[in-house]
């Protein structure tokens, strides 16, 4: 079984701050883990993944996030927040399953970002 | 046109209207998926068909029937739905099937159900 916990389901921050959006997971095989953002009124959009290879993996629009094991933790951040980065970010952990991906999502962060 | 396309965006049908969903993907994939999004709970997955064999139910109530004619298509066929079944309703795709790619989702626009 898997699955994903993401802390906080609404994040603030100032233009400018830094972002940090925390995801947990368990998984009983190794994972692929991912965030996508799902911008108002759109489907969701990949912004990063993790495939066994580099533990800090970057993304699109200046996101990044690293794998840590020990804490079973995928969290998301960027430097410094932009109006634009305005959405709901979601975790996903995803396994393959008698010929496709059986993906488990979190619950979903809105960040709200402050001029 | 490219990516995952669906259509309507946006549907409003009395409780006991017939309509359909309808899921068009670009990308050569050969899995497709159903999402339901509703307000306040994770995304729900309702069907997934690979290689257009449905291979996942999640105990759907039968008034959703999905249908794959081909690897490129998707429908979510809609009957005597209630109002709590209102919500977005998002179409995805993936290439699978021991290719070695990591299982990423690429997901349509949704399309915003409304049943009065």
């Amino acid at each position: 079984a898997q699955s994903v916990t993401q802390l906080g389901s609404h994040v603030s921050v100032s233009e400018g701050a830094l972002v940090l959006l925390r995801c947990n997971y368990s998984s009983s095989v190794p994972p692929y883990l991912f965030w996508y953002v799902q911008y108002p009124n759109q489907g969701l959009q990949l912004l990063l993944k993790y495939t066994s290879a580099a533990t800090l993996v970057k993304g699109i629009n200046g996101f990044e996030a690293e794998f840590k094991k020990s804490e079973t933790s995928f969290h998301l951040t960027k430097p410094s927040a932009h109006m634009s980065d305005a959405a709901e970010y979601f975790c996903a952990v995803s396994s393959e399953s008698g010929g496709y991906q059986k993906v488990t999502f979190g619950t979903g962060t809105k960040l709200q970002v402050i001029p | 046109e490219t990516g995952v396309t669906q259509t309507p965006r946006h549907l409003v049908m009395g409780m006991t209207n017939k309509k359909s969903l309808k899921c068009e993907q670009h990308l050569g994939h050969n899995a497709m998926y159903w999402y339901k999004q509703s307000a306040k709970k994770p995304l729900e997955l309702m069907f997934v068909y690979s290689l257009e064999e449905r291979v996942e139910n999640n105990s759907v109530p039968s008034r959703f029937s999905p249908e794959c004619p081909n690897s490129s298509h998707l429908f979510l066929h809609l009957h005597t739905l209630q109002p709590e079944d209102s919500a977005l309703y998002l179409c995805a795709s993936s290439q699978d099937r021991g290719t070695g790619i990591s299982g990423e989702l690429f997901f349509g626009e949704g399309s915003r159900l409304t049943v009065l």
